[in-house]
């Protein structure tokens, strides 16, 4: 079984469009987060949300929304795509009170704006 | 705040050759310290973990690092690397909050 899901795994899509990007973990974590991961291989953690609460949302363009229907599922809504919105992005999770943070990622989706 | 920094950027390396990738972290508190492998095309994995307790741990394929608390290190090293360990490695730290900050990662490739 997979512990962390998303989908889709590849999504090309022209400028200015709106696109969603879904997450689901099964491992009954606490919280859940979004990576970007630019060419570079550089990561760079956008949100975290604990029990469907926002904690952190690191200084990421408004364009993007995370939305969290249950504490098991973080979806990632972006808004009038840039091309430089282009990169992998993850999904993980983890449970805080147990492994200190270790976190558990999807395989990533790969997004291309053209 | 905290903060990673990872100095080796690229590492080439031969088989049977022995690895050392450092990891320096900026954290005033307690700290958990993390080493993930992110092989080619693939999400990233967790390869070993310090929480408390003996400094040196090991990890998964030979894998090991030494958290260095005067140092505020936690160095990741392998005695004899194989052309599979071509991966990018990335180190992480958390504090109380349990956010994770990552390194910049660094990227090993080994010949065979």
């Amino acid at each position: 079984d997979t512990a962390v899901s998303q989908t889709p795994k590849y999504l090309v899509t022209q400028m200015g469009n709106d696109k969603s990007i879904k997450c689901e973990q099964n491992l009954g974590h606490d919280t859940m987060y979004w990576y970007k991961q630019d060419s570079k291989k550089f990561l760079k953690i956008m949100f975290s949300y604990n029990n469907k609460e926002l904690i952190i949302n690191e200084t990421v363009p408004n364009r993007f929304s995370p939305k969290s229907p249950d504490k098991a599922h973080l979806n990632l809504h972006i808004n009038s795509l840039e091309l430089g919105d282009s990169a992998v992005y993850f999904c993980a999770s983890s449970q805080v009170d147990r492994g200190q943070g270790t976190q558990y990622f999807g395989p990533g989706t790969r997004l291309l704006v053209l | 705040a905290q903060s990673v920094s990872q100095h080796n950027h690229h590492v080439i390396l031969s088989e049977a050759a022995s690895l050392e990738l450092g990891c320096n972290y900026s954290y005033g508190g307690t700290v958990n310290l993390f080493w993930y492998v992110q092989y080619p095309g693939q999400h990233l994995q967790l390869l070993l973990k310090y929480f408390s307790g003996d400094p040196l741990v090991k990890g998964i394929k030979g894998f090991e690092a030494e958290f260095i608390k005067s140092k505020f290190s936690f160095n990741l090293r392998k005695p004899s690397v194989q052309w599979s360990d071509t991966a990018e490695y990335f180190c992480a730290v958390s504090g109380g909050s349990y956010i994770p900050t990552f390194g910049r990662g660094t990227s090993l490739i080994v010949h065979p």
